[in-house]
């Protein structure tokens, strides 16, 4: 049974830069995508960007200028790092498995969420 | 603003039925699959539908799925309390080249 389980900073200031990582046990971490999604505050689940073993990734347009995605296939773990921050980056972040083909948006398994607040 | 549009809120008593719909465009419900998911608070958004009407195991059959042109339908029955939770569908952009989400819908069982 593959389990997410996420860690990073909860509190950051404006223009400062979000660090997330997300640890894969209990299964294969090849042939996979491996993604971001945040849920702001209020509002719905935004998907920010994935990457497989091989470090192919893809972005949100609205963020990809501003989000670095990295993977260390080494210790099963995928990173995010969002830069330039701002109030409206403050949301729950989750990592995910892309279960299935990229353009099927079957996430399966959840890390369990990090509430980032971006204040001064 | 969401690329899919859901309802904000849903609700129903113990034991009804309640259908959450979600209403998308030709270049994302029109021409790709819709997934379903379930937030409870606090906890990891859950796989409640996938390819439209297919549920995973463990999901229970009161539980239902459906899609026509652009829009798509979350259908619960047999209500119950701890059906309470967010809702969301999910499905490929064709024009973002990513999955996009619907707001929400948050069903409160009265």
């Amino acid at each position: 049974q593959v389990q997410l389980q996420q860690w990073g900073a909860g509190l950051l200031k404006p223009s400062e830069t979000l660090s997330l990582t997300c640890a894969v046990y209990g299964g294969s971490f090849s042939g996979y995508f491996w993604s971001w999604i945040r849920r702001p505050p209020g509002k719905g689940l935004e998907w920010i960007g994935d990457i497989n073993r091989s470090g192919s990734t893809y972005f949100n347009p609205s963020l990809k200028s501003r989000v670095t995605i990295s993977i260390d296939t080494s210790k099963s773990q995928f990173s995010l790092k969002l830069i330039s921050l701002t109030a409206a980056d403050t949301a729950v972040y989750f990592c995910a498995r892309l279960y299935s083909a990229r353009n099927q948006p079957w996430f399966d398994p959840w890390g369990q969420g990090t509430l980032v607040t971006v204040s001064s | 603003q969401s690329v899919l549009t859901q309802p904000p809120s849903a609700s129903g008593t113990p034991g009804q039925r309640v259908t959450i719909s979600c209403s998308g465009s030709s270049a994302n419900i029109g021409r790709n699959y819709v997934y379903w998911y379930q937030e409870v608070p606090g906890t990891a958004p859950k796989l409640l539908i996938y390819r439209n009407n297919q549920r995973p195991s463990g999901v229970p059959d009161r539980v239902s799925g459906s899609k026509s042109g652009t829009s798509a339908s979350l259908a619960i029955s047999g209500l119950r309390s701890d059906d309470e939770a967010d809702y969301y569908c999910a499905t490929w952009d064709d024009s973002l080249g990513g999955p996009v989400f619907g707001g929400g819908t948050k069903l409160s069982v009265l």
